[in-house]
């Protein structure tokens, strides 16, 4: 039973666009939100949360946002850049992480 | 600056051996995760700690089990290593309740059970 998923597992993105990653969840008593990123060979590394009170939050390059009526998460990135190809996981919080399938991010010049 | 270092980053055993793999994080964090990561699947916790011999079944904790004698030390241990058991193994900690579910990682030990 996937708690949390993220239903595109690759995205392709040509430098100094947008990359928007989607993520959809069931549980509606998740109230604290999070994306990873992994670069092969890496583990995860934080890159930005959101809480369940804010539909936004926004870090640099890099603005989660949160649909609750909907279920839904996305992470814009904008502008995109090579250095942004990874995968990227969503998370999401109850008593412990539930995390997503991951979907890699390929920025091609 | 934040480290979690893991034993081994390559590993290989055979059916039915016993299995250690090892994390150290030097960041006096309470709360410590392994995780396994398989494709089409991502992350899947398997057992954590929030202190030192405290211990917490995860979502796949079968054929698993750890320890914890050192705040800073979580071992994960596979008792009698089968092929499914061939994956990525990923260990983490965060710190106290604030923080709990901000996580960093180790950057993993690629197990193969042949």
């Amino acid at each position: 039973d996937q708690q949390v998923k993220q239903n595109s597992p690759s995205l392709s993105v040509q430098e100094g666009r947008i990359s928007i990653l989607n993520c959809d969840y069931t549980n509606s008593m998740f109230d604290y939100f999070l994306w990873y990123k992994k670069y092969p060979a890496e583990g995860p590394t934080f890159l930005i949360s959101i809480s369940s009170i804010k539909d936004k939050n926004e870090d640099g390059r890099f603005t989660v946002f949160l649909n609750k009526s909907a279920k839904h998460l996305s992470l814009h990135i904008v502008p995109s850049q090579p250095g942004d190809s990874a995968v990227y996981f969503c998370a999401a919080e109850t008593d412990k992480l539930i995390f997503g399938t991951g979907t890699r991010l390929q920025v091609f010049p | 600056d934040v480290k979690v270092t893991q034993s081994s980053r390559y590993l290989v055993k055979r059916t039915g051996e016993k299995v250690f793999l090892e994390c150290v994080q030097d960041m006096d964090h309470e709360n410590m995760f392994w995780y396994r990561q398989d494709p089409g699947l991502g992350l899947r916790l398997i057992y954590f700690s929030y202190d030192v011999k405290m211990k917490e079944k995860g979502d796949i904790p079968e054929g698993y089990s750890v320890s914890r004698e050192k705040k800073e030390r979580f071992s994960l241990i596979l008792e009698s290593a089968s092929t499914n058991q061939t994956s990525m193994y990923l260990c983490a900690s965060s710190n106290g309740l604030a923080g709990l579910y901000e996580q960093y990682f180790g950057p993993g030990t690629r197990l193969t059970v042949t």
